[in-house]
């Protein structure tokens, strides 16, 4: 069984650009997660996906951040325009029950803004 | 606000002897923890977990204790192996709260070595 894919691994692009993550969730994970994860430190939320409804984007910075999971499978996160403070590793998890078996993680994307 | 804690950032200890990851939360709210751990250049990969109601999961080598009343909780790895090398987070949520979302430490890098 595939694990949960996200696109590009790597990123790198200058400050005020726009960019964009994109993942595939595991085959039947209704719920979605895009966290980032800066150096030294755990993941951290960024927004949440039942399907394709945003059930938590608290964390979001929605000035310049945008999400979205159309027909509730893929999902696309963006930043526009990027600022240095972005550069991160941004993750993408899914889950079909996470009391029992945690959430799966893809490899992330390593954004790097110049 | 940091409601997940693992203070120390890293630990090494002998291939065959037992290794002992910390964490500390502040919020009696959480009632649900996880541990992962993650390699380089990977997404995290959920290890074990354990609900509030428990005091211990064990899982083959890897042990979790809870004591709510310190608010702490610790992951047992024994016999440590090579393989177990990685940076181990642990994480905690609230698992009936429509709001809830994973809160993750910092992470422990953990070196097994010959």
């Amino acid at each position: 069984e595939a694990g949960v894919v996200q696109s590009p691994r790597y990123k790198i692009i200058e400050k005020k650009q726009p960019v964009a993550f994109w993942c595939n969730p595991i085959s039947g994970h209704n719920t979605l997660y895009w966290y980032r994860q800066n150096l030294g430190q755990g993941p951290e939320l960024l927004i949440r996906y039942e399907n394709e409804e945003a059930v938590d984007d608290s964390q979001l910075p929605k000035d310049r951040f945008s999400a979205e999971r159309l027909k509730g499978v893929d999902s696309t996160l963006k930043i526009q325009p990027a600022e240095l403070g972005d550069s991160a590793v941004y993750l993408c998890a899914s889950s079909l029950d996470i009391q029992r078996e945690g959430s799966f993680f893809g490899p992330g994307t390593r954004l790097t803004v110049l | 606000d940091q409601q997940v804690k693992q203070n120390s950032p890293s630990l090494s200890v002998q291939e065959g002897r037992i290794s002992i990851l910390n964490c500390d939360y502040t919020n009696s709210m959480f009632d649900y923890f996880l541990w992962y751990k993650k390699y380089p250049a990977e997404g995290p990969t959920f290890l074990i977990s354990i609900s509030s109601i428990k005091d211990k999961n064990e899982d083959g080598r890897f042990t979790v204790f809870l004591n709510k009343s310190a608010k702490h909780l610790s992951l047992h790895i024994v016999p440590s192996q090579p393989g177990d090398s990685a940076v181990y987070f642990c994480a905690a949520s609230r698992r009936y709260s429509s709001a809830s979302k994973i809160i993750f430490g910092s992470g422990t890098r953990l070196s097994i070595r010959p």
